[in-house]
């Protein structure tokens, strides 16, 4: 079984709805990372949290919000989607005291008509 | 604030030709240094790290050495496989304590027989 998980792989939603991506890990980890990739412009850090109790606004966290259910799951919220949100969207795991490699899960493709 | 800079792509090479992904990044002090690499239609995985200056990280034929002077951490492999297209991200985290990862662009290798 994979480590890091995503759900859905594939989303398509319309303008104004609510989504939720969700990510589990069982790595163990105790941070946690959401990004979206867009073509030319690579990764972009939305948020991320160290610990159940601390969530940080990444570089481009406008329009969405995050919630650390338990050290193993961190989803990521769209509450009114809007098309220049589509991207994939990436959760990633590390471990404060395993060092700085950041684990990927496989991707959220998300799509707002 | 700190950043990472990698040349544009596509890099197009025929397969066995030497390749190198320039990778330069500007940060405070000493950062540690990352290429991650994304097969088609996969999340991100490391494919290497180097953590202090002159210090030389290598996988699976690709090398990179950190080097403090020019802030650089240059991408190569003597010779690429067909299996090697894909897009590589060079990476740095800061040195504070409760930082992520900044990523680079992005650079998108496909590799002909």
């Amino acid at each position: 079984d994979a480590d890091v998980t995503q759900t859905p792989r594939n989303r398509i939603t319309k303008t104004g709805k609510r989504i939720m991506l969700e990510c589990s890990q069982t790595k163990g980890h105790d941070r946690m990372y959401w990004y979206r990739q867009d073509p030319g412009l690579g990764l972009r850090l939305i948020y991320y949290s160290f610990d159940v109790k601390d969530i940080n606004k990444g570089e481009i966290s406008d329009g969405y919000s995050v919630s650390r259910q338990a050290q193993a799951k961190f989803s990521l919220s769209l509450e009114s989607a809007i098309p220049n949100q589509t991207a994939l969207y990436f959760c990633a795991t590390n471990d404060q005291g395993g060092g700085d490699t950041q684990y990927f899960g496989p991707g959220t493709r998300l799509t707002v008509l | 604030g700190d950043s990472v800079t990698q040349m544009e792509g596509p890099v197009t090479l025929s397969e066995e030709a030497f390749l190198t992904i320039n990778c330069t990044y500007t940060a405070t002090g000493y950062p540690s240094l990352f290429w991650y690499v994304q097969y088609p239609g996969e999340g991100l995985q490391l494919l290497l790290k180097a953590t202090k200056a002159d210090d030389k990280g290598s996988n699976k034929g690709f090398e990179a050495t950190y080097r403090k002077e020019t802030t650089s951490f240059h991408l190569e492999k003597g010779s690429v496989q067909v299996s090697d297209s894909a897009v590589y991200f060079c990476a740095l985290r800061p040195p504070q304590a409760g930082t992520a990862l900044i990523f680079g662009k992005g650079t998108t290798l496909s590799v002909s027989s």
